[in-house]
């Protein structure tokens, strides 16, 4: 089944404490996105990948990173976690790099930083 | 850049009835436009989109139309079922490159049964 997979889907944390949210697709994508959703704000995009080791900043980049050293994956590193990070957080890919494609969203991972 | 508007952010129907969320786009570059369904606890999936040479797609109980020229696109949905109710996101984007896919902020569809 084509499916994008995040994990952890629910994480509780402390301020400070570097964390990782993986994600991987099956279905060989050349882009893959990351976007946090918040309430009254809908999708915002972090940061993108258009392929392996090409990756680039979205609208509110600070206080993440990202790698992209397999096609499949991209996880979402918070070096330093943030109470203002608290968020619903989706991992999406599409084919090929024209944002005209459809886009497959995982299922999201919903952090909490206290 | 981009920059994609929903009307309204909630809409309450009855069952049965018709379901209409408009949104509106800035850049007239702008020839891809999808919408997007989430449900409780999923991450947004595609339900349907239309480009730019064409003014209507339809897909069973839901259509999507584009005005280019006062630049704003909606999602029809008839003869709503309570599995409608979702977040619906419309988005816009160039479609080449490295143009990136600009959300609305989204509107709540609650269907009455």
């Amino acid at each position: 089944e084509a499916q994008v997979t995040q994990n952890p889907r629910y994480l509780i944390t402390v301020t400070g404490k570097k964390l990782t949210v993986t994600c991987s697709q099956n279905m060989n994508h050349e882009y893959m996105s990351w976007y946090r959703q918040d309430p009254g704000l809908g999708l915002r995009q972090i940061y993108y990948s258009m392929n392996v080791e090409v990756t680039d900043k979205g609208d509110v980049p600070e206080g993440y990173k990202v790698s992209r050293k397999e096609k499949r994956n991209f996880p979402l590193i918070l070096e330093s976690p943030s109470p203002n990070q608290t968020s619903l957080y989706f991992c999406a890919s599409r084919w090929g790099q024209g944002s005209n494609q459809p886009q497959h969203f995982g299922d999201g991972t919903r952090l909490s930083i206290l | 850049g981009e920059n994609v508007e929903q009307h309204p952010s909630t809409l309450s129907v009855q069952e049965g009835d018709s379901a209409v969320i408009k949104c509106t786009y800035s850049d007239s570059a702008s020839n891809y436009f999808p919408w997007y369904k989430q449900e409780l606890g999923k991450g947004p999936q595609l339900i349907i989109d239309i480009r730019s040479n064409v003014g209507e797609k339809k897909d069973q109980r839901i259509a999507v139309t584009l005005n280019k020229t006062a630049k704003h696109f909606s999602l029809h949905i008839t003869e709503t079922q309570p599995e409608d109710s979702a977040v619906y996101f419309c988005a816009a984007s160039r479609g080449d490159g490295n143009n990136r896919l600009a959300f609305g902020k989204g509107n709540q569809v609650v269907v009455i049964p």
